[in-house]
């Protein structure tokens, strides 16, 4: 079945230590890829796409990903993470399902990032 | 530009009970988009509604269901409740039909919380 795969479910990082957030994907096809982000209380929101173009697309507040499309990846990426980056992360696919026809949007169960000051 | 509104924000039903929930999208966008939200499970895509129509429905049994208004407003609704069925229930709404691979990015509301007792 298609799937989108965030191994890691929670993340601790200090200030100013980098970030990687893993996500693969089981498509085969052309895809569109996302990465949202949802702060406390807040509702989920764009960081970056990527669905076509260079493979290494930056989003907003310093955020970075590369789509390796031999590897099914869209790692999220951060040189360096601020307290205010603490919040859930979804990696979503917008992909084509042969069975039924459409392309789907799905998404990853989502990695919780707590920064601490 | 107002963003995408749902209501109500919280809900507590009885098992076996029957709910409602509204979506009001973006001006102008006519796709909106339903997914369940459970920790640890991430985002459950349930249907996609265009132009009135279901276009695109995910894994859920037939309790739901949902259908979509000349004025692209949207309503979901679940009978029979469970406890299982509780969750955020969030709403995403975009100007083309996710489902013919467009890639722009979903606008969500802040979701409804819906607790099954």
């Amino acid at each position: 079945a298609q799937s989108v795969s965030q191994h890691n479910h929670h993340v601790i990082l200090s200030e100013a230590a980098s970030l990687e957030l893993g996500c693969n994907y089981s498509y085969g096809g052309t895809v569109n890829l996302f990465w949202y982000v949802q702060y406390p209380g807040q509702h989920l929101q764009l960081l970056l796409k990527y669905f076509s173009g260079d493979p290494l697309v930056k989003g907003i507040k310093g955020f970075e990903a590369e789509f390796i499309k031999s590897k099914f990846s869209f790692n999220l990426r951060k040189p360096s993470v601020q307290w205010s980056d603490t919040a859930e992360y979804f990696c979503a696919v917008n992909a084509f399902g042969f069975t039924s026809g459409t392309y789907k949007y799905i998404f990853g169960t989502g990695t919780r990032l707590k920064v601490l000051a | 530009k107002a963003g995408v509104t749902q209501t109500p924000r919280y809900l507590i039903k009885t098992r076996g009970q029957q709910v409602t929930l509204s979506c009001s999208p973006i001006s102008g966008h006519r796709s909106v988009s339903w997914y369940q939200q459970t920790p640890g499970q991430g985002l459950q895509f349930l249907f996609e509604y265009f132009s009135e129509t279901q276009r695109n429905k995910g894994n859920f049994p037939g309790r739901f269901s949902g259908r979509q208004f000349s004025n692209s407003r949207s309503e979901m609704n679940v009978s029979t409740l469970e406890l299982g069925d509780s969750a955020l229930y969030l709403c995403a709404s975009g100007p083309y039909y996710f489902g013919g691979g467009a890639h722009t990015e979903a606008f969500f509301g802040q979701g409804t919380r819906l607790t099954v007792v």
